[in-house]
């Protein structure tokens, strides 16, 4: 069993669409991070949450901390071309950094 | 500035061959990382060098060895490769410590036949 649960694995949609993806766990955690990655290339690091209940807005990505620390969600608003990749959250236990296993996203045009 | 490199892109290896990957940074971090990406599972840490001169093992150490070379390079050995270890892998960097940001490199893409 995964640390981190994502949630859909995969998600295809029209350009325009709004989508959120959840990234969950049994545990509490200190703070989240969210990654994206593109084909062919490493994760980039869009954001990271600290306290439960935070909101964080990066364009049209909008990320939240669930208030007991143990969720996240990231929600896109009219989703481009652009935002296709995998995504990725993290956290810091056990002195390292964990994954969940991404959520794919495709953006059609 | 061009971060992390790493070396070489893509490699093919046939099963008990060995080969070093190279990694780079320029960034004056502390901290350095080899991941593993297999489909479905995310990236998952294989060792990592919390600073110059340590090195530690994460949750997928079995079949591997690193070197921290100096501050700046982070090599990955397999000394025996095994099909299972075909996968993409990365190598990281961070400042202080992996609460902090990590910036990841390209990726190498090794395929064990």
């Amino acid at each position: 069993t995964q640390l981190l649960e994502q949630s859909p694995q995969f998600l295809s949609i029209q350009e325009g669409e709004n989508l959120t993806v959840y990234c969950n766990s049994s545990s509490v955690f200190s703070s989240l991070q969210w990654y994206r990655q593109e084909p062919g290339e490493g994760p980039v690091l869009l954001v990271t949450v600290v306290t439960g209940g935070e909101v964080k807005k990066l364009k049209r990505l909008t990320f939240q901390f669930g208030d007991a620390r143990k969720d996240s969600s990231l929600h896109i608003t009219a989703a481009q071309p652009g935002d296709t990749g995998l995504y990725l959250c993290a956290v810091f236990a056990g002195n390292m950094l964990t994954f969940g296993g991404g959520t794919r996203l495709m953006v059609k045009p | 500035n061009a971060g992390v490199t790493q070396t070489p892109k893509f490699q093919v290896l046939k099963t008990g061959q060995s080969m070093t990957l190279q990694c780079a940074q320029d960034m004056n971090h502390n901290s350095m990382y080899w991941y593993r990406q297999d489909p479905g599972m995310g990236l998952r840490l294989i060792y990592y060098s919390a600073s110059e001169g340590t090195t530690d093992k994460g949750e997928v150490p079995n079949g591997y060895n690193v070197s921290r070379l100096n501050k700046r390079e982070f090599s990955l050995r397999l000394e025996s490769a095994a099909p299972s270890q075909t996968s993409v892998y990365f190598c990281a960097s961070s400042d202080i410590g992996p609460i902090y940001e990590q910036y990841f490199g390209p990726g190498t893409r090794l395929t064990v036949t």
